[in-house]
């Protein structure tokens, strides 16, 4: 069956760094794109970043553009996510995302991570 | 970007009865919309993909319609374990954006 495992989250300090991942199964790796996605109380979901099934093509949205680096190791079945120059604003509970349907410019997401939280605070 | 407008933030209902949630896009979207339900402390699940097209293992009291800007999520007959948020997200371009959530809770 299909699993997404993330690693842990973490209490980090503003402007620090924090690497999350996401291991999977269940299904061909290198054949899908993926998603993060963070949630948080006041601002809901919130899509973050995308990479095609090769890892050439990547979106993020602007929120984190130039702070965030989506990549992904298709030899082992990971996907990541580098938070860099973190703020309080990216504390939030942090889920990475299968693609399933797609408009052939983006896509949905039928399989989620658990999810994990992240905090940024001093 | 994409705005995506949920309506009523929380709805409350009993059990047996027919449940609509709007969702409304800033431009049109064409069908490129989906419907998830999440349940306090889990992971959001796919409901329907295409605005109307029902996810295998999901119940059949669950539809979705529209085109577009406007979209609806109907549950006929609400259901103990229905009870939960639900959000829309449209996937024609990035930045992919969600609706706000509805909260569908017991009357």
């Amino acid at each position: 069956q299909v699993q997404l495992v993330q690693s842990e989250g973490g209490v980090v300090q503003p402007g620090k760094s924090l690497r999350l991942s996401c291991a999977v199964s269940g299904f061909t790796f290198s054949n899908t794109a993926m998603h993060w996605v963070r949630q948080t109380p006041d601002k809901g979901l919130e899509w973050v970043t995308a990479i095609s099934d090769d890892g050439r093509d990547k979106h993020y949205a602007d929120s984190v553009k130039g702070r965030f680096i989506v990549s992904r190791d298709n030899s082992k079945n990971i996907l990541y996510l580098q938070l860099n120059s973190l703020k309080s604003d990216d504390t939030a509970v942090y889920f990475c995302g299968r693609e399933g349907h797609s408009s052939g410019r983006a896509g949905n997401l039928n399989y989620w991570g658990q999810g994990v939280p992240v905090t940024v605070s001093s | 970007d994409i705005q995506m407008t949920q309506s009523p933030s929380t709805l409350s209902a009993s059990l047996g009865d027919r449940v609509t949630i709007t969702c409304r896009a800033s431009q049109s979207i064409g069908d490129w919309l989906a419907w998830y339900q999440q349940k306090a402390g889990r992971s959001p699940k796919l409901l329907i993909s295409a605005a109307s097209s029902l996810e295998r293992g999901v119940p059949s009291r669950f539809s979705g319609s529209g085109s577009g800007t406007q979209f609806t999520l109907t549950i006929s007959s609400l259901q103990p374990d229905d009870f939960a948020t639900y959000y829309c997200q449209q996937y024609d371009s990035y930045s992919l954006s969600f609706g706000g959530g509805t909260k569908v809770e017991i009357k």
